[in-house]
């Protein structure tokens, strides 16, 4: 089946630095990748998402990364902040649902 | 709108017993879900419901049970709990048949301990 490995599994950055998190996924079929945000307490929320078809997708202060080729996909951070402080999952999906990775949990510090 | 709501938010049963997991949306939305969030693993599907009638299983559904009752409502039934059921119990909507290519939504969680 299919298998997303996501790391690191904790992430602590100074506030005004960048965070990265990267993924790696096994299905040679996948052609979707959302990245999703939870705070503490809350249902995850979408905050960006990139299709086979793209390698690169900017949004505000999210920029992701993926390399089909070795099937790699990564998530920056720009110039963090403590409200970007929560739990990050990227995730895959080829055909109806969506799998995704363990989880980063990402701790800006002030 | 008020998105994807669940009920109840916490519940603690005693192992065998039953309880149902609620879940609507006001989007509507074709497809919903209901994954299952336990500490250092990730979310896990337990069951979806591709379109109003169908119902499929996901990664996880033993011990489980659904119901797509209309459009708008998806329930997620234990009918003998489990203490290896205690979790954090989300429940999604999205506009599109399977997940491809569109947004899931999620609601707040259900927050279940089975003693």
């Amino acid at each position: 089946g299919e298998n997303v490995e996501q790391h690191p599994s904790t992430l602590s950055v100074q506030e005004g630095d960048s965070a990265v998190i990267k993924c790696t996924y096994s299905d040679s079929a996948s052609n979707y990748f959302p990245w999703y945000k939870q705070e503490l307490g809350k249902g995850p929320q979408l905050i960006i998402d990139i299709r086979s078809n793209m390698d690169k997708r900017q949004g505000q202060r999210v920029t992701v990364l993926l390399n089909k080729t070795v099937k790699h996909l990564s998530l920056q951070i720009a110039a963090t902040q403590p409200g970007d402080s929560a739990v990050y999952f990227c995730a895959e999906s080829g055909y109806s649902t969506l799998t995704f990775g363990k989880g980063t949990m990402l701790l800006v510090s002030p | 709108n008020a998105g994807v709501t669940q009920t109840p938010k916490f519940q603690v049963l005693k192992t065998g017993q039953s309880m149902t997991l609620q879940c609507a949306q006001d989007m509507n939305h074709n497809s919903m879900y209901w994954y299952r969030q336990d500490p250092g693993m990730g979310l896990r599907l337990i069951y979806y419901s591709a379109s109003e009638g169908t119902t499929d299983k996901g990664e996880v559904p033993n011990g489980y049970n659904v119901s797509r009752l209309n459009k708008r409502e998806f329930s997620l039934r234990l009918e003998s709990a489990a203490p290896s059921q205690t979790s954090v119990y989300f429940c999604a909507s999205s506009e599109l048949a399977g997940g491809g290519y569109n947004e899931q939504f999620f609601g707040p969680g259900t927050r279940l301990t089975v003693l």
